[in-house]
């Protein structure tokens, strides 16, 4: 069946850092691929998103890089701040139909 | 204004009994969701459903059954709640086909005691 996959499950860094999420996707007509920011006891948003017909996409301190060939694609978030830190989940759609979410990442970021 | 909301917040309730969500939108969406996040915060899709189809992810029990009064309504019913139950339910909503942009409701947390 369909499957995301999301690496790591936790990451700490420190302030100022980087942060590399990768997520990896197994339905290769997949097209779309958000990147949602869940905070503690809030409902998930999207953050950015990327559509197969591009490799990469930037805003302000976050990018997106999308792999097709190797079907994964992974959030870039540069010069973390402590209100970073969240929960990120990716999302790939099955059989053009709905979205899979991967398991989630737990991001936090240290002063 | 709210683009998603949700009722009720909070749900406490006893095993057996039957209880509902109501998830409204206004951002004029024609396809709605109902997803379910566990303890473990992984987020799962039950229903998808627009005005033309109802798209059921099949591990989710026929106790639960999406019900649709117009487009800016999908509310969740739950028969014969189950302890397993408790869980934080997401509606959500996005324009066109259900590839687009999601936009989320701010969550019911259900408590099945």
């Amino acid at each position: 069946g369909e499957n995301v996959e999301q690496h790591p499950s936790t990451l700490s860094v420190q302030e100022g850092d980087s942060a590399v999420i990768k997520c990896t996707y197994s339905d290769s007509a997949s097209n779309y691929f958000p990147w949602y920011k869940q905070e503690l006891g809030k409902r998930p948003q999207l953050i950015i998103d990327i559509r197969s017909n591009v490799g990469e996409k930037k805003d302000q301190r976050i990018a997106v890089t999308l792999n097709k060939t190797a079907k994964h694609f992974s959030l870039h978030i540069t010069e973390t701040q402590p209100e970073d830190s969240a929960v990120y989940f990716c999302a790939a759609p099955i059989y053009g139909q709905n979205f899979v979410f991967g398991p989630g990442t737990r991001l936090s970021v240290l002063p | 204004d709210t683009a998603v909301s949700q009722t009720p917040k909070y749900l406490v309730t006893q095993m057996g009994n039957d209880k509902s969500i109501k998830c409204e939108q206004n951002l004029g969406h024609d396809t709605m969701y109902w997803y379910k996040q566990d303890s473990k915060k992984f987020l799962k899709i039950m229903f998808s459903y627009n005005n033309k189809e109802l798209i059921i992810n099949e591990t989710v029990p026929n106790r639960f059954s999406p019900k649709s009064p117009d487009k800016a309504h999908l509310n969740l019913h739950i028969n014969s709640l189950e302890l397993g139950d408790s869980a934080v339910y997401f509606c959500a909503s996005s324009q066109g086909s259900a590839l687009g942009t999601q936009y989320f409701g701010p969550g019911t947390r259900l408590t099945v005691l």
